[in-house]
């Protein structure tokens, strides 16, 4: 199976940019989602990165060392309404099926 | 973007009884597709894979008899929790897998069914 590390809670100011990281290991890896979960409601995908490298899509950022087993989101001009759980996803190990981490909620405040 | 449904959105139920959840895939075809169930502050669980026209396939420890899933078309999953307990209340969230194969291969989530076990 994957074990995926993040951290619990973070809080940042209205305005800033906060990263959140997440390490994994697993056999075979396959690729790396970023979802955002505000809630009482379901996830919603925010990025997936299968190569090395950043990839950026808005005010989010998404990075991946695979060599480190390493990845990262990026928040920028971050916005109350960005308050909410961020969960890293792994896929590897021969299937499809990504395993989610236990997900890092983020508290923006003014 | 591909638009998963799920309804009921919350159900109250008594111990005993039995609750179908549905989802839907609404803009696309999704022969996968998947149910969690989420605790508070915990992370998303896998509780079985479901494929369109075959038996679903469970994860270790879901008792397959008490989670019935049905998946007959290509647009549409069912969980039935049979003989509900309160240790059942719980977030089940399905998702649908969107063009496997593809460079994404990304799962849709549906909106969730709150359910609650008196």
């Amino acid at each position: 199976g994957q074990n995926i590390d993040q951290p619990t809670e973070m809080t940042a100011t209205e305005g800033a940019i906060v990263q959140i990281n997440c390490t994994y290991q697993t056999s075979g890896f396959n690729g790396l989602f970023w979802y955002q979960q505000h809630a009482g409601e379901a996830p919603t995908f925010l990025s997936y990165n299968v190569l090395d490298g950043l990839e950026e899509k808005g005010r989010f950022s998404s990075f991946l060392s695979r060599s480190k087993g390493y990845s990262y989101l990026l928040l920028k001009e971050l916005q109350m309404k960005d308050s909410a759980s961020y969960l890293c996803a792994v896929k590897g190990g021969g299937s499809y099926i990504p395993t989610f981490g236990r997900g890092t909620s983020l508290i923006v405040h003014p | 973007g591909a638009v998963v449904s799920q309804h009921p959105s919350w159900v109250i139920c008594k111990s005993g009884t039995s609750v179908k959840i549905e989802c839907r895939s609404l803009d696309f075809q999704a022969t996968t597709m998947f149910w969690y169930r989420q605790f508070p502050k915990q992370s998303l669980m896998l509780m079985a894979t479901s494929n369109e026209g075959s038996k679903a396939t469970y994860e270790q420890g879901v008792e397959k008899d008490k989670f019935l899933i049905n998946h007959a078309s290509l647009t549409l999953s069912t969980l039935t929790v049979t003989s509900a307990h309160p240790e059942d209340s719980s977030f089940y969230i399905c998702s649908a897998r969107d063009e496997p194969g593809s460079s994404t291969d990304t799962q849709y989530f549906g909106p969730g069914t709150r359910l609650t076990v008196l």
